[in-house]
């Protein structure tokens, strides 16, 4: 159970293309999903909170403009990268928390998407 | 915020018992913490989750003191597949909006 699917896996394109990447909770509604962002050899960065029916919360110096979050539904939030550029080259990985409440629901995650601007 | 501090790398033999401790003094009341797996281009996995005391499931235990400003994840007898980068991860929620901070992770290596 707790299985996210992200699409897609991998991502190359060029300077100036918006990607669209989706996060799926497959068997369980999530009311709050997360975004982070990684790069190679480092830990993962927290970029947005993705609330269902709600506005995102952007973490400082995450540009909302430039990524766009979408949580329409309790089983799917989008992150559209915007006109990417050579820096926002990275491992983006969502994920989603079962239920609402408190801080007892552990947070499952997907398999990333890498993206690769040219 | 309940910032995290791990062992930045640990190795260890196949059939060996190994324990990583992460270092969270800020911890919240009503945080709970959570061990995470992560290999090469995949998303972290859930490994165990705990409050407070042991916690023990198929994979692996978790070891919790009573002033829970650290915990001990204890993984039994690892293989080769083993080899991972592993996060402990304590939520913290800062009026109304969660805040994940992960740390820098320990990277276990698993030797024949």
């Amino acid at each position: 159970g707790a299985v996210v699917s992200q699409h897609p896996s991998r991502v190359i394109c060029k300077s100036g293309t918006s990607v669209k990447i989706e996060c799926r909770s497959l068997d369980f509604q999530a009311t709050t999903m997360f975004w982070y962002r990684q790069f190679p050899k480092q830990s993962l960065m927290l970029m947005a909170t993705s609330n269902e029916g709600s506005k995102a919360t952007y973490e400082q110096g995450v540009e909302k403009d430039k990524f766009l979050i979408n949580h329409a539904s309790l089983t799917l939030s989008t992150l559209t990268v915007t006109s990417a550029h050579p820096e926002d080259s990275s491992f983006y990985i969502c994920s989603a928390r079962p239920g609402q409440g408190g801080s007892n629901q552990p947070q499952h995650f997907g398999d990333g998407t890498r993206l690769s601007i040219l | 915020l309940a910032k995290t501090t791990q062992p930045i790398s640990m190795d260890s033999y196949e059939g060996q018992e190994v324990n990583i401790t992460c270092s969270h003094n800020n911890i919240a009341t009503n945080d709970y913490i959570t061990w995470y797996q992560q290999f090469p281009s995949q998303g972290p996995r859930f490994i165990i989750q705990g409050y407070k005391t042991k916690v023990t499931n198929e994979v692996a235990s978790l070891f919790i003191p009573a002033d829970r400003k650290s915990s001990t994840l204890s993984l039994p007898r690892v293989s080769l597949s083993d080899t991972a980068v592993y996060y402990c991860l304590v939520g913290d929620r800062v009026s109304g909006t969660y805040k994940y901070i992960f740390g820098t992770g320990t990277r276990l290596k698993v030797l024949a």
